[in-house]
């Protein structure tokens, strides 16, 4: 079963831009890259979803490169409120099955 | 999005006892949900997947026969902790699907989460 690999943790301060990779080695051609936010005591929260090149919505920035291998999550401008779990995920080739690797715990100091 | 919740938001109870949690999808149909148990500092850790209408396929080390899963409309699962334990204690946050739900490729809605704390 493929994993995802993301660091730990990361340290900002506010206002700053915040990227957080993820390496997915064992992607499979039909899998999406999908982005989740979870705050303490509280279910996931999608975030983002791609599947190749750059994907961009209100909230963030998905950059996935061409041989898909990792993908680079960016937060324009971090505050306070953007302190969380950040889960990167794709979908396991036997449906829509999640799976939640370590995830990186992003701490935003003022 | 689409909006998924979970009752109740957090149970204490006596060792020995069960426990029901229900997810229920409020503004969509549901066609498959997932439990999940998450313990302190820890990430998700998917413990069933159900089909409406289907049993429930557990995943490896999950006892069926204590964390009994019914996903009996398009609209509710329930997850039964049966004989609770205090190592049972734990975060269980279950999430929802549909085909019609979302403009991404099967993007999960995940409800709120129950505390589950067993004396």
């Amino acid at each position: 079963l493929a994993k995802t690999t993301q660091p730990i943790s990361m340290d900002s301060y506010e206002g700053q831009e915040v990227n957080i990779t993820c390496s997915h080695n064992n992607i499979a051609t039909n899998d999406y890259i999908t982005w989740y936010q979870q705050f303490p005591s509280q279910g996931p929260r999608f975030i983002i979803q791609g599947y190749k090149t750059k994907v961009t919505n209100e909230v963030a920035s998905l950059f996935i490169p061409a041989d898909r291998k990792s993908s680079t999550l960016s937060l324009p401008r971090v505050s306070l409120s953007d302190t969380a779990v950040y889960y990167c995920l794709f979908h396991n080739n036997a449906g829509n099955m999640l799976t939640f690797g370590g995830g990186t715990r992003l701490m935003v100091k003022p | 999005g689409a909006v998924v919740s979970q009752h109740p938001s957090w149970v204490i109870c006596k060792s020995g006892t069960s426990v029901k949690i229900e997810c229920r999808s409020l503004d969509f149909q549901a066609t498959t949900m997932f439990w999940y148990r998450q313990f302190p500092k820890q990430s998700l850790m998917l413990m069933a997947t159900s089909n409406e209408g289907s049993k429930a396929t557990y995943e490896q080390g999950v006892e069926k026969d204590k964390f009994l899963i019914n996903h009996a409309s398009l609209t509710l699962s329930t997850l039964t902790v049966t004989s609770a334990h205090p190592e049972d204690s734990s975060f269980y946050i279950c999430s929802a699907s549909g085909t019609w739900a979302s403009d991404y490729y099967n993007e999960q809605f995940f409800g709120p989460g129950t505390r589950l704390t067993v004396l």
